[in-house]
Parts: C-alpha cells; sequence; structure tokens
C-alpha cells in the first residue's frame, strides 16, 4: 500500500490535456515538497517537476505542477504519444523520515 | 556530465548477500546524497534509505533495517548498497538517485540493476 495514492492509469487523445493527482497526508505532501517522476518504458525515473512546479532545464512547459494542501496535481497538455509513461509523484514523509512515493499511473496517449 | 553509472545485473540464491555500486561523475561527490531506490516487476518505487556522501551518515527505511548497508568510498566518488539475507520478495531493479537538497528532489539516476533471487 502507497503512502501516496494515484489513479492507476488516465488516458487521453493526441493533443489533448491530462491531469494526474497524488493525495497525501499531513506528514508528507502537507508539509514537504512534492516532485513528479516520468518513467518511460524500460528506463530509469526522470524529474519533470520539483519544488511542487517548477520545471528542471530542458522539461517543455507543456508540463506543470501545483499543491494545495496534502494534495498535488501534474498537468502535461498537447500530448503527444511519446508521453506515454508512468508517472510517479514523490516526497519526504516526516514521520516516516524518509522519501515516499505514490503507486504510479500509466499515462496512454490514444 | 553528470551521471551515475550502476553495476551491472546479478543472480542470487535466497540467503545470500548481494552488493551494487553507483559510480557518480560530472560533480562533486561529497556534495550531494545518495539514495537507494528499487522497483520491484510491473510495482511502484520503494525508497530504502541514504547516504551523506560528506560524512557517510546514513538513514534506512524501518523496512530494510538490519538487512541493508549504504557505503561510499570518496576517493572512487562510488557509493553501495548491500542487502543481505535475500529472499524472492528481493527481486528487484535497483537505482541509485543523487539527492540535490538545494531543489528537493532526485535529480540524477543511475541506469537501474537487476537483482534476481532464485531459490
Amino acid at each position: 500500500q502507497s503512502v501516496l495514492t494515484q489513479p492507476p492509469s488516465v488516458s487521453a487523445a493526441p493533443g489533448q490535456k491530462v491531469t494526474i493527482s497524488c493525495s497525501g497526508s499531513s506528514s508528507n505532501i502537507g508539509n514537504n515538497y512534492v516532485s513528479w517522476y516520468q518513467q518511460l518504458p524500460g528506463t530509469a525515473p526522470k524529474v519533470l517537476i520539483y519544488e511542487n512546479n517548477k520545471r528542471p532545464s530542458g522539461i517543455p512547459d507543456r508540463f506543470s505542477g501545483s499543491k494545495s494542501g496534502t494534495s498535488a496535481t501534474l498537468g502535461i497538455t498537447g500530448l503527444q504519444t511519446g508521453d506515454e509513461a508512468d508517472y510517479y509523484c514523490g516526497t519526504w514523509d516526516s514521520s516516516l523520515s524518509g522519501a515516499v512515493f505514490g503507486g504510479g499511473t500509466q499515462l496512454t496517449v490514444l | 556530465q553528470v551521471q551515475l553509472v550502476q553495476s551491472g545485473a546479478e543472480v542470487k540464491k535466497s540467503g545470500a548477500s548481494g552488493k551494487i555500486s553507483c559510480k557518480a561523475s560530472g560533480y562533486t561527490f561529497t556534495t550531494y546524497a545518495i539514495n537507494w531506490v528499487r522497483q520491484a516487476p510491473g510495482q511502484r518505487l520503494e525508497w530504502m534509505g541514504w547516504i551523506n556522501t560528506g560524512n557517510g551518515y546514513t538513514i534506512y527505511s524501518q523496512k530494510f533495517q538490519g538487512r541493508l548497508t549504504i557505503t561510499r568510498d570518496t576517493s572512487a566518488t562510488t557509493a553501495y548498497m548491500e542487502l543481505s539475507r535475500l529472499r524472492s520478495e528481493d527481486t528487484a531493479v535497483y537505482y541509485c538517485a543523487r539527492w540535490d537538497g538545494r531543489i528537493y528532489t532526485f535529480d540524477i539516476w543511475g541506469q537501474g540493476t537487476m537483482v534476481t533471487v532464485s531459490s
């Protein structure tokens, strides 16, 4: 059972927009920064969003992040087939004294 | 460029120990903590622990206490993760990941090391 809860899957057509939610608690999302990671099939995760809503250099502005209370959201606009991947939210959990991840959301671009 | 390169895949017998290396390059090794994260087949990412590469201080997930040892060799700019008393449930891809404390994220990941535990 993951400490952070994500929907198992989302799908949308090319060019459309999709959002992925991540729900936690006051010990993790509520009091710590959230990151989002993209994991393409057979590869290591890559950071898309850090500090709730910031993008590393090289990440297109089609990807956005937000946080409110104990939940966070990843948004992807202008969907491309290359965006098909698993997406994970992650943060620090002060009660567990360790990093925690969501269960992952598989994005399908129909 | 900044990268973490891990050692190759391993096959281990139940009850054995396994040790994976993570070689850092392209940055000052002792400036960033190294974490270990694993992913069982088809499963989520699971944080295992981390090491302060400057002073060697470690924090382990409660789940792995007593079985996990993370070390580092600063002269070799390499971190190591050793998991003992392996069981079939430990079959997974193991990743090392650099923690950037300035931006609170795992910004660089190794390519992953597949460990298969067989009986």
